[in-house]
C-alpha cells in the first residue's frame, strides 16, 4: 500500500506559470524524496530533504517538509514544456522496512 | 559514469510461463531495489539486495524472486506468470538506502501478459 496521497491528481498550466504538488504522508520518516517521470520511463531525482530540514532549494525547485502534518510540497518556477511529467513524492522510513514508499503521483501538462 | 541498466525494456509472455529481468547498477552501488508500477496500484516495493544478501521484502507472492551478484548486478525471477503481472518493473541502485541517498533508477523492463 502506498504510504500517501500527492494532490492535485493532475494540473495542467502554462509555460511561465508556477506549478505546486502537495504530497501527505502517513508515518514518520527520515527523509522525503521527490522524482519526476517522463511517460515510459524511469524516474529521475529531483531532490531529497532530511526530516529535520524545513526547506530545500535547487535550480527552479522549492521543496517543504512539515513533519508535524506530515506534509510536503514541491514548487517548480517558471515552468517549461519539458516540465511536462509525471511527479512522485517518496518517504523512506527510519524503522521497520528500509525503503521508498512512493505517491500516487502528479501528472503535470506545461502547455506552450 | 553509466546509468541502471535494465534488459530487457520489452517482454511478452503468457500465463503460466516464468521470466527474469536483469539489472546493472551504477558504478560502485551496492544496494539495488525493485519496484512494480501498475496503473491501479501505483509504484510498489518488491525487494532490495545489498552485498548479495535481501535486505528487506515487500508485500508480494513468493512468485516473485530475486538475486544478486558479486558484482551487485541483480536479477529478479516471477514464476507462474498471471495477467496481473502485466506491469512496467523498476530497478534502482544506490550507494545505501540505509542513509540519506538517493535512488537511481533505470527505464525498465515492460512485461506485459497475454
Amino acid at each position: 500500500s502506498q504510504q500517501g496521497e500527492e494532490d492535485p491528481q493532475a494540473l495542467s498550466i502554462q509555460e511561465g506559470e508556477n506549478a505546486t504538488m502537495n504530497c501527505s504522508y502517513k508515518t514518520s520518516i527520515n527523509n522525503l524524496q521527490w522524482y519526476r517521470q517522463n511517460s515510459g520511463r524511469g524516474l529521475v531525482h529531483l531532490i531529497l530533504i532530511r526530516s529535520n530540514e524545513r526547506e530545500k532549494h535547487s535550480g527552479r525547485l522549492r521543496v517543504t517538509l512539515d513533519t508535524s502534518k506530515k506534509s510536503s510540497s514541491l514548487l517548480i518556477t517558471a515552468s517549461r514544456a519539458a516540465d511536462t511529467a509525471s511527479y512522485f513524492c517518496a518517504t523512506f522510513m527510519d524503522t521497520g522496512r528500509r525503503a521508498l514508499t512512493f505517491g500516487s503521483g502528479t501528472r503535470l501538462q506545461v502547455q506552450p | 559514469k553509466a546509468g541502471v541498466t535494465q534488459t530487457p525494456r520489452y517482454l511478452i509472455k503468457t500465463r503460466g510461463q516464468q521470466v527474469t529481468l536483469s539489472c546493472s547498477p551504477i558504478s560502485g552501488h551496492r544496494s539495488v531495489s525493485w519496484y512494480q508500477q501498475t496503473p491501479g496500484q501505483g509504484l510498489q516495493f518488491l525487494f532490495e539486495y545489498f552485498s548479495e544478501t535481501q535486505r528487506n521484502k515487500g508485500n508480494f507472492p513468493g512468485r516473485f524472486s530475486g538475486r544478486q551478484f558479486s558484482n551487485s548486478r541483480s536479477e529478479m525471477n516471477v514464476s507462474t506468470l498471471e495477467l496481473g503481472d502485466s506491469a512496467l518493473y523498476l530497478c534502482a541502485s544506490s550507494l545505501d538506502p540505509n542513509s540519506n541517498q538517493p535512488q537511481h533508477f533505470g527505464d525498465g523492463t515492460r512485461l506485459s501478459i497475454l
